[in-house]
């Protein structure tokens, strides 16, 4: 079956703990990219990748890290978690980036930093 | 002004009745547009995609655009309380930009 996981889906932590929320597609897609939704803002985005080992920042990139060293995976990491990160996160993968590519998304991570 | 504005709702409609749900953007290099739909609790799923003026249809739902005006709107005929959700709009002026998102509420 086609799809992207998450995991965890559930995440409750403190403070400064560093995490990494994994995320990874069987569709051989290319383009790779996270979101955070947050009530009112709708979906932003944190970092996008083109292909393997090609990164760059989306509009909220600030205290988040990602790379890209397989082509299915597409980790997100927080080096040091603050209260204002928590949201809930969705990785979403397309065949390639652009108009005419369908985004798929994965079924979210809810992130809560204490 | 946001790049992509969309009504928060909630827009609440009697079963059977036509649901419709518009879209505004900033951009008018804007090439693209999508509504997607998102049960609460979880991740948003494509239903339409639009790239020219006027309206595509794809069996109960009509997507319309107008660039001059630079709108997209969705219609849904015959709603049915399994339509109940989130839509969200999103456009594409050479990366994907969404809206926060319209909660419609059909009320069997």
């Amino acid at each position: 079956e086609a799809q992207v996981t998450q995991n965890p889906r559930y995440l409750i932590t403190v403070t400064g703990k560093k995490l990494t929320v994994t995320c990874s597609q069987n569709m051989n897609h290319e383009y790779m990219s996270w979101y955070r939704q947050d009530p009112g803002l709708g979906l932003r985005q944190i970092y996008y990748s083109m292909n393997v080992e090609v990164t760059d920042k989306g509009d909220v990139p600030e205290g988040y890290k990602v790379s890209r060293k397989e082509k299915r995976n597409f980790p997100l990491i927080l080096e040091s978690p603050s209260p204002n990160q928590t949201s809930l996160y969705f990785c979403a993968s397309s065949l390639r980036p652009g108009s005419l590519s369908t985004q798929y998304f994965g079924p979210g991570t809810r992130l809560t930093v204490l | 002004q946001k790049e992509v504005e969309q009504n928060s709702g909630p827009l609440s409609v009697p079963e059977g009745a036509i649901a419709s749900l518009n879209c505004t953007y900033s951009d008018r290099g804007s090439q693209s547009f999508f509504w997607y739909r998102q049960y609460s609790g979880k991740s948003p799923e494509l239903i339409m995609s639009i790239y020219s003026n006027g309206d595509k249809e794809d069996g109960r739902f009509t997507a319309q655009l107008n660039k001059a005006s630079q709108y997209v709107s969705l219609l849904i005929r015959d709603s049915q309380p399994s339509d109940s959700a989130t839509y969200l709009c999103a456009v594409f002026p050479g990366k994907t930009i969404f809206g926060a998102g319209t909660r419609l509420f059909v009320k069997a």
